[in-house]
């Protein structure tokens, strides 16, 4: 079955600079991949995803790159601000069956004023 | 409205009780879905009904019994739960069970005695 390992587990970074979390894969079938901000109190909220097909995707400051070859992908936080302070999560899925989604170990970034 | 409601939001049992907790969304979603997340861990699939039918069930113990009674309702029946059962219990739902968002709520918090 899927794996998905989440590097750093914590992350602090200075407002204004930029935060990257990098996540690997296991099944070379897996082609949804999601990442979720779950914020204190409050359930996972989808923030950017991407597909086996596209290399990369951005939405505004948050972008998400994948290496289909290396089986990596990451989320890459620009000019980050207070209420980015979260633990993000990335996951992965086969297209078919993305009821199944296998979520990382999680990333819980800080943002220092 | 994109909303998940799950209620109650905390719950205190004892291992003898019986309880259930309650999820609705109004956003035309055919597939919802049980969570359960530890602390400090990423959520782990628990149950998904797809067109008000289960689909998966994760080997979980029959002490949760999930029951959809249509297709903005999800209820999962707590019995004879153990303290280890204590959790953030979350539900989510999504489009039509395939690729896509998966819509959260804040979840319960459970707390077996």
């Amino acid at each position: 079955g899927e794996n998905v390992e989440q590097h750093p587990s914590t992350l602090s970074v200075q407002e204004g600079d930029s935060a990257v979390i990098k996540c690997t894969y296991s099944d070379s079938a897996s082609n949804y991949f999601p990442w979720y901000k779950q914020e204190l109190g409050k359930g996972p909220q989808l923030i950017i995803d991407i597909r086996s097909n596209v290399g990369e995707k951005k939405d505004q400051r948050i972008a998400v790159t994948l290496n289909k070859t290396a089986k990596h992908f990451s989320l890459h936080i620009t000019e980050t601000q207070p209420e980015d302070s979260a633990v993000y999560f990335c996951a992965a899925t086969l297209y078919s069956s993305a009821s199944k989604i296998i979520f990382g170990s999680g990333t819980r970034l800080s943002i220092r004023p | 409205d994109t909303e998940v409601t799950q209620t109650p939001k905390h719950l205190v049992m004892g291992m003898t009780n019986k309880k259930s907790l309650k999820c609705e969304q109004h956003m035309g979603h055919r597939a919802m879905y049980w969570y359960k997340q530890k602390a400090k861990k990423p959520p782990e699939l628990m149950f998904v009904y797809s067109y008000e039918k289960l689909s998966i069930n994760e080997s979980v113990p029959s002490r949760f019994s999930p029951e959809c009674p249509n297709s903005s309702l999800l209820n999962l029946h707590l019995h004879a739960l153990q303290p280890e059962d204590s959790a953030l219990y979350l539900c989510a739902s999504s489009q039509d069970g395939g690729p896509g968002e998966l819509f959260f709520g804040e979840g319960s918090r459970l707390t077996v005695l």
